[in-house]
């Protein structure tokens, strides 16, 4: 029943140790999204990709990348955490073209930094 | 870039109250989405309403595109419907990237 799935759910890394967040979907979505939500703020877009073009928001550090093997499945892999990257990590997705882009999102990963 | 502002930031109130929550966008726009954050902290979408009005059971939302604003009502609230309610905003055709407020962290004491 579940449409986007986030695995793990809880992620707990060390400083500066590479670390790799999971989703996936179930509804054939072509769009599909990673936000970042830190303690009591509201989530911000990370990037998104458009079917398999990668569109990267201009003030996403570069320690974060994506990868997107195929229609399902989308990750988020932070190359070198720091302590400013605990948060929690949403992904989302949306069908594009369609007059209601609703985005859906998944449980999130909430990633600790040692 | 697009502006938007919701309020209140925080509102208690008792079971049964009814509660009005109000985002501000400083655009136009063609995709605005409610939706609740619930405690263990999933975005649960309660309506997309770029325009119009729609109403799911106790939940109700209005937006008036051309005033910039958007209206959600919580009737006869319940202990379950605290959490954040958060106002979202998109202007791009195609891939929507949605642009949220700060949210309203609602308290529904029993």
């Amino acid at each position: 029943d579940a449409m986007v799935i986030q695995n793990p759910r809880y992620q707990v890394t060390q400083f500066g140790k590479p670390v790799t967040l999971s989703c996936s979907q179930t509804l054939n979505h072509n769009v599909m999204y990673w936000y970042q939500q830190k303690s009591s703020q509201a989530p911000k877009l990370l990037f998104h990709y458009y079917d398999k073009d990668f569109n990267n928001e201009a003030d996403t550090p570069d320690n974060f990348q994506s990868r997107r093997p195929n229609t399902s499945f989308c990750f988020l892999d932070i190359r070198s955490p720091g302590l400013g990257d605990a948060a929690m990590y949403l992904c989302a997705t949306s069908r594009a073209g369609h007059h209601t882009d609703t985005q859906y999102f998944g449980p999130g990963t909430r990633l600790t930094v040692l | 870039g697009i502006q938007v502002e919701q309020s209140p930031p925080d509102l208690i109130l008792q079971e049964g109250a009814n509660s009005t929550l109000r985002c501000n966008f400083s655009d136009s726009v063609n995709n605005l989405q409610w939706f609740h954050q619930n405690p263990w902290g999933q975005l649960i979408n309660l309506f997309y309403i770029p325009s119009g009005t729609k109403q799911n059971g106790r939940l109700s939302a209005t937006t008036v595109a051309t005033e910039r604003y958007s209206l959600l009502y919580i009737s006869s609230s319940q202990t379950t419907d605290s959490g954040v309610y958060f106002c979202a905003v998109g202007v791009s055709q195609g891939a929507q990237k949605l642009v949220f407020g700060q949210g309203t962290r609602l308290t529904i004491n029993p």
